[in-house]
């Protein structure tokens, strides 16, 4: 079973600093990683993705992909109150697996105000 | 651009009836997935369809099932409803499936309850 994994949290932050998510993937095929957002309530909203090793950001957003060692990672910078919500990490489509995505089962981020 | 509709919003059942849920992708997108989202297990692949048929399939009883229009518009359906399918139902779409690159975009899911 091809798995993607995620720290549950909560993580809590103060407003103003960095929060940082990670996700570990166990699919080496996997090519492709992506970063949602869910409010309480509310349905997953793309907020990144990455295909390369390296960092790439967008805004307070910066993902950064480690494939050696199988490691993704979404840093937001100048938390704010309204970034509290669950981040989800999913992985796909794979070379080697046969589902399109795989989604971790989020990380619950708090940022106090 | 409108986003990815699910009908209907909410939907209470009893046990051992049968639901129809609804997915209309994003203008454009011809590739559906539905998931199951539970506190517990998280997000749960169902299945994928592309092109009316279905491509890709998630560990889940045959009691779950879909299809694709030509339009490529989604139903799933769930017959003999148990009260272990209470979950939000979600359903995404992205252009096509082939190769990487392909974010999808979800739609604001189905909450089914069962009683």
């Amino acid at each position: 079973q091809k798995e993607v994994e995620q720290n549950s949290g909560p993580l809590s932050v103060p407003e103003g600093a960095i929060a940082s998510l990670n996700c570990t993937y166990s699919d080496r095929g996997s090519q492709s990683f992506f970063w949602y957002r869910q409010y309480s309530g509310k349905s997953p909203e793309l907020i990144m993705s990455i295909y390369s090793n390296g960092d790439k950001e967008d805004g307070r957003f910066t993902a950064q992909l480690n494939k050696a060692s199988q490691y993704v990672s979404l840093l937001i910078r100048d938390s704010q109150p309204s970034d509290s919500a669950t981040y989800l990490c999913a992985g796909g489509p794979s070379t080697s697996g046969t589902y399109k995505y795989i989604f971790g089962t989020g990380t619950r981020l708090k940022v106090l105000a | 651009k409108a986003g990815v509709t699910q009908t209907p919003r909410y939907l209470i059942k009893t046990r051992g009836q049968q639901v129809t849920l609804s997915c209309s992708p994003i203008s454009g997108h011809r590739s559906v997935s539905w998931y199951q989202q539970t506190p517990g297990q998280g997000l749960q692949f169902l299945f994928e369809y592309f092109s009316e048929t279905q491509r890709n399939k998630g560990n889940f009883p045959g009691r779950f099932s879909g299809r694709q229009f030509s339009n490529s518009r989604s139903e799933m359906n769930v017959s003999t409803l148990e009260l272990g399918d209470s979950a939000l139902y979600l359903c995404a779409s992205s252009l096509t499936p082939q190769g990487p690159n392909q974010p999808q975009h979800f739609g604001d899911g189905t909450r089914l309850s069962i009683l």
